[in-house]
């Protein structure tokens, strides 16, 4: 059971690349969430997913995709990376909604945008 | 443990102490909260959990308080170990919204 994974550990972009972190769970979660952390702040919700096939904006949104197509699988995207975006990248899953819900996180993603 | 943007309050403590991290939090309506701990280069990691209707909670050398009138959070950690050392957050819940909002955290050092 290894909980939470994340795809690739890290990376380094040029403005205007684009790219996919993957992230899967092994827990059989119904919930999926993407969040970025910077620098002395908490984490920050950008997309999440109550079930396959569904996705939901979180509360910084903006310059990412999210796609759900397999229950175990939650995918961050950037067409088109900005400065702004390097960041590190957390996956988490959780069984349930509301008060149940205790969010799992993976070890996380270091995105640099140069 | 207010945030302060790139400045996290800061907890240093003798090992074997017992330390104490407080949260205030924002939303009068969250009805759930969460303690994380943070380990350099990992992701957060759960540490214990309370519901608005409890004001105390305790788990294996951890207590975490709950002041509803204040809006206030603690966690008490008793006999501080250098293991201990990492970043911790209170992240708090409303039961039918989606999202869980952290705090910026506070960092534990533990002095051998």
């Amino acid at each position: 059971n290894a909980g939470v994974t994340q795809t690739p550990k890290f990376r380094v972009l040029k403005t205007g690349q684009s790219m996919t972190l993957l992230c899967a769970q092994d827990m059989n979660h119904e919930y999926m969430y993407w969040y970025r952390q910077d620098p002395g702040m908490g984490l920050r919700l950008i997309h999440y997913s109550v079930g396959e096939g569904t996705t939901a904006k979180g509360e910084v949104p903006d310059g990412y995709n999210v796609s759900r197509l397999k229950k175990q699988n939650f995918l961050l995207g950037l067409e088109s990376a900005a400065p702004s975006q390097t960041s590190v990248y957390f996956c988490a899953s959780s069984p349930a909604y509301g008060l149940a819900g205790v969010p799992y996180f993976g070890p996380g993603t270091r995105l640099t945008v140069t | 443990g207010e945030s302060v943007g790139l400045h996290l309050p800061t907890l240093s403590v003798q090992e074997g102490d017992n330390s104490i991290i407080n949260c205030a939090y924002s939303n009068s309506a969250s009805d759930y909260f969460i303690w994380y701990k943070q380990e350099s280069g990992k992701g957060p990691q759960f540490i214990i959990d309370i519901r608005s209707n409890m004001d105390k909670r305790q788990g294996q050398r951890v207590t975490v308080l709950l002041n509803k009138t204040v809006k206030h959070l603690s966690l008490q950690i008793a006999a501080t170990q250098p293991g201990d050392s990492a970043v911790y957050f209170c992240a708090e819940k409303w039961e039918y919204g989606n999202k869980l909002v952290f705090g910026a955290g506070t960092i534990l050092r533990v002095k051998s």
